[in-house]
């Protein structure tokens, strides 16, 4: 089975307007951590966001926020005030356990184009 | 913040022939580095994880004799693609996790084989 589901291979969003970005995972381990990156076409990923299994409160940063529904196992990213900077590849990713040295699995990635 | 140095960014080269890619963590140890594959259009995939001063774990499929992985020293990791192909085009980009669990993986900037 998939441990990173991402269903929306691409997006579009209107500059200016708020997206959300789905991502669905799978673990039985209780202790995890998610996490969002963006690539845009030059390849280099960047870091966005993170959500541990226990946080009690979605995380934030900026404009991109964390819906994260742990019954649920969803981590669905939030992108407010879109910007054509935005547009890139954006993949879901998850690392099981608490050891900051295992690795990430990642999900398909959705790519989002921000129309102006 | 760390920071992660791949080098090249991008190599061509014939075919048979052998090209190294080198990941430095600029301003952390890392014990262990994560050496990812990324085809157009798809997500990355995991190649191997190597460890300082042992060998390297390759993924299921993963062949460990094509792709040479050396972890000299706490900073520098290196993946040799060995007698390489055109179906070793690909797009490599490495990776190091710092610290505590819930810090994000640091990547490279990537190298973009083209073998001829």
């Amino acid at each position: 089975a998939q441990k990173i589901t991402q269903t929306q291979p691409g997006m579009f969003v209107q500059e200016k307007e708020a997206v959300t970005l789905d991502c669905t995972y799978d673990t039985s381990d209780p202790s995890y951590g998610l996490f969002w990156y963006k690539q845009p076409s030059s390849g280099e990923m960047i870091f966005l966001i993170y959500q541990g299994s226990y946080d009690q409160q979605n995380a934030t940063e900026g404009r991109y926020s964390l819906n994260f529904q742990k019954a649920r196992k969803s981590a669905n990213l939030v992108i407010s005030a879109s910007q054509l900077g935005d547009s890139a590849m954006y993949f879901c990713a998850m690392r099981e356990g608490n050891n900051a040295g295992n690795m990430l699995t990642f999900g398909g990635g959705t790519r989002l184009m921000v129309k102006p | 913040g760390a920071v992660v140095s791949q080098h090249p960014s991008w190599v061509i080269c014939k075919s048979g022939t052998s090209v190294k890619i080198e990941c430095r963590s600029l301003d952390f140890q890392a014990t262990t580095m994560f050496w990812y594959r990324q085809f157009p259009k798809q997500s990355l995939m995991l190649m191997a994880t190597s460890n300082e001063g042992s060998k390297a774990t390759y993924e299921q499929g993963v062949e460990k004799d094509k792709f040479l992985i050396n972890h000299a020293s706490l900073t520098l990791s290196t993946l040799t693609v060995t007698s390489a192909h055109p179906e070793d085009s690909s797009f490599y980009i490495c990776s190091a996790p710092q610290g505590l669990y819930n810090s994000p993986l640091h990547f490279g900037n990537g190298t973009r084989l083209t073998v001829t």
